[in-house]
């Protein structure tokens, strides 16, 4: 069974920078691309990065390109996503996400963590 | 980016039901067209993938239809735990997007 378990959310104040992290079990990391999605309070969801297997493809949703750096470490099964300059905007429950698929355009998410909550408030 | 819409936002249904909700896409996604379930607290959990492929695990009585830029999800006779929130989303083109989902309710 696919176990995603993400730490580092946490309350931070506007401008500030967080490190999500995504520790993955139970599969052959290395041959699934990964993601990032959020759900801000009552809202719906928001895909936030995406990933390739290899790290060679990277994609970000334009409220967060610039901001956000998506990276992932095959030796220790671990998916990150560096915040930085953050905004109120941006407080949401971030969910670290498995692809069907090698390739991040593959875009099927087949496997979702518990949720991590970022709250950015001053 | 391609914006999903799903009709209707709520419904209210008993067990035992037939439930379909729809799914539109602003530009043709062909079928890259997931579903997922989401329970109150809990992650989301993909149902189906392509517009009409069964995700391991996903008991049969949920299917999927459509390509293009409509969609459908039927749940044949709806049970107490199907009682959650459906979204829809396109995985054609980046950015990935998602429908504003469609509550389904106890009657």
């Amino acid at each position: 069974e696919v176990q995603l378990m993400e730490s580092g959310g946490t309350l931070v104040q506007p401008g500030r920078s967080l490190r999500l992290s995504c520790a993955a079990s139970g599969v052959t990391f290395d041959e699934y691309a990964m993601h990032w999605v959020r759900q801000a309070p009552g809202k719906g969801l928001e895909w936030v990065a995406g990933i390739s297997w290899s790290s060679g493809g990277i994609g970000y949703a334009e409220s967060v390109k610039g901001r956000f750096t998506i990276s992932r470490d095959n030796a220790k099964n671990s998916l990150y996503l560096q915040m930085n300059s953050l905004r109120v905007e941006d407080t949401a429950v971030y969910y670290c996400v498995k692809d069907f698929l090698q390739d991040y355009a593959g875009g099927i998410f087949d496997s979702w963590g518990q949720g991590t909550l970022v709250a950015v408030s001053s | 980016d391609i914006r999903m819409t799903q009709s209707p936002s709520s419904l209210s249904a008993s067990v035992g039901d037939r439930v379909t909700i729809t799914c539109r896409a602003s530009q043709t996604v062909s079928s890259y067209l997931n579903w997922y379930q989401q329970k109150p607290g809990k992650a989301p959990r993909l149902l189906i993938y392509t517009a009409s492929s069964l995700q391991g695990g996903v008991p049969s009585r949920f299917s999927g239809s459509g390509s293009g830029t409509d969609f459908s999800l039927t749940i044949s006779s709806l049970q107490p735990e199907d009682f959650a929130i459906y979204y829809c989303q396109q995985s054609y083109r980046t950015p990935f997007t998602f429908g504003p989902g469609t509550k389904v309710e106890i009657k």
